[in-house]
């Protein structure tokens, strides 16, 4: 049974340009969160997908953006990079009716320079 | 809002020591608790849970018991390894506020030393 899978491992983009990061959920699993690392910090939560539609948003600007496929899995999207994007995005999996428990990827690295 | 506060660290132990990890939490509603773990280069792995207070959550040797009178859910192991060295994050999920967003604390780095 794979678990959460997440591409690219690593990427490296110059400020102002846009970068997509793509999920997979765990087999069976519905629902998808996208999570920001900065290095030394806790995961901060970017939004969640449900049935293809945002169901709820943290804190982040109107620059990062998601999508969610008929078969669950997901993008993130970031445009007009800056340096402060710099980090690991972790995808989350989980049934959306105990979505509380969430299956983490290994992350994204991204690096904008 | 919803926040999770860990101790400082990191936390240098050495093999078969007794492990703590303080997390204490701010949540308007009745939040579920978690540990989540993370190895180096890897991203994060569910540890245990508890959903309600007084539930003690276990896994692999770890316990933390969701204590609702002080808003606390210490990590405790008995005897720690080498191979539990990472960093080891506490986060809340309240439902009722703000769905089921995990809120994270800062995390604690733990080395275990032979």
């Amino acid at each position: 049974d794979a678990g959460v899978t997440q591409s690219p491992t690593h990427l490296i983009k110059t400020r102002g340009q846009q970068v997509t990061l793509r999920c997979s959920p765990k087999s069976g699993h519905d629902t998808v969160s996208w999570y920001q690392q900065a290095l030394g910090q806790g995961p901060q939560f970017i939004f969640q997908y449900y049935e293809e539609e945002e169901r709820q948003r943290g804190n982040f600007p109107d620059r990062f953006s998601g999508h969610q496929f008929p078969n669950y899995s997901s993008e993130l999207n970031v445009n007009a990079l800056l340096l402060g994007d710099s980090a690991l995005y972790l995808c989350a999996s989980s049934f959306y009716s105990l979505s509380y428990e969430q299956y983490f990827g290994p992350g994204t690295r991204l690096t904008v320079t | 809002g919803n926040s999770v506060t860990q101790m400082e660290g990191p936390v240098t132990l050495s093999e078969e020591a007794f492990l703590t990890i303080n997390c204490t939490y701010t949540a308007t509603g009745y939040p579920s608790l978690f540990w989540y773990v993370q190895y180096p280069g890897e991203g994060l792995q569910l540890l245990l849970k508890a959903t309600k207070a007084d539930d003690k959550g276990s896994n692999k040797g770890f316990e933390a018991t969701y204590r609702k009178e002080t808003t606390s859910f210490h990590l405790e192991k008995g005897s720690v390894q080498v191979s539990d060295s990472a960093v080891y994050f506490c986060a809340l999920s309240d439902q009722e506020t703000s769905g089921s967003r995990l809120t994270f604390g800062e995390g604690t780095q733990l080395t275990v030393n032979p």
